[in-house]
């Protein structure tokens, strides 16, 4: 059964590095997002992306923030300057069309980041 | 806004009894609705979801959710727990209409133990 793999599985960074999250959606999905959960808290939405545009992006999507799908198979998701507030598990999700009344987005199983 | 209440962090049942999720739902257009799961170090899997057609969702593993308008609510039900279902689960609410809004918004999370 296809699913949307993440790589790595953990990230450790010191406090101002630049880190990329990669993440490899379901080959013939159309629709790309991250999202991230912070230890204790809500899976928040980050950002959707479709046809190589942002399509929506929440309050925490600043300028720090940057996504992008370099080919055919990868969506990243850069964080510049990283802070400690941004540990968390960080989850890449794709779908086939949202429109759809069969709509689903499928989950990888997430990048857990650690900033020090 | 779109907002989902999970009542209970944390629900303990023995193996064989009956397991109820709560969830509540505030969106100011009629929603869908979803339930995943999370098993450890694994990514959201869909449970089931809501999408306007029957109220009463039947999912995968046994589990089951009825929407219920009145009382805005989308509990998860299962009528006998099995070991293999101690897992975090998640309703998550988004928008029906069209457009670029297909971000989910999740609730909290409710941790199910099942106990021998």
């Amino acid at each position: 059964e296809p699913e949307v793999t993440q790589t790595p599985s953990h990230q450790v960074t010191q406090m101002g590095q630049e880190v990329i999250l990669r993440c490899v959606p379901i080959s013939n999905h159309l629709y790309f997002y991250w999202y991230r959960q912070i230890l204790g808290q809500k899976v928040e939405f980050l950002v959707s992306f479709y046809n190589n545009e942002i399509s929506e992006k929440s309050e925490i999507f600043d300028d720090q923030f940057s996504v992008e799908r370099p080919d055919g198979s990868n969506f990243t998701l850069k964080i510049r300057s990283t802070k400690l507030e941004d540990s968390a598990m960080y989850f890449c999700a794709s779908s086939l069309n949202p429109g759809q009344i069969t709509y689903e987005q499928y989950f990888g199983p997430g990048t857990r980041l650690t900033v020090t | 806004a779109q907002s989902v209440t999970q009542l209970g962090s944390h629900v303990s049942v023995s193996e064989g009894a009956l397991v109820l999720l709560r969830c509540n739902y505030s969106s100011s257009v009629p929603p869908y609705l979803f339930w995943y799961v999370q098993y450890p170090n694994q990514g959201l899997q869909l449970l089931l979801k809501y999408t306007s057609a029957a109220t009463l969702v039947k999912g995968i593993n046994g589990f089951e959710a009825e929407f219920k308008k009145s009382e805005t609510s989308f509990h998860l039900t299962k009528p006998s727990a099995h070991m293999s279902d101690a897992a975090e689960y998640f309703c998550a609410v988004r928008k029906n209409s069209g457009g670029s809004n297909y971000k989910l918004t999740f609730g909290k999370g409710t941790l199910l133990t099942v106990n021998p």
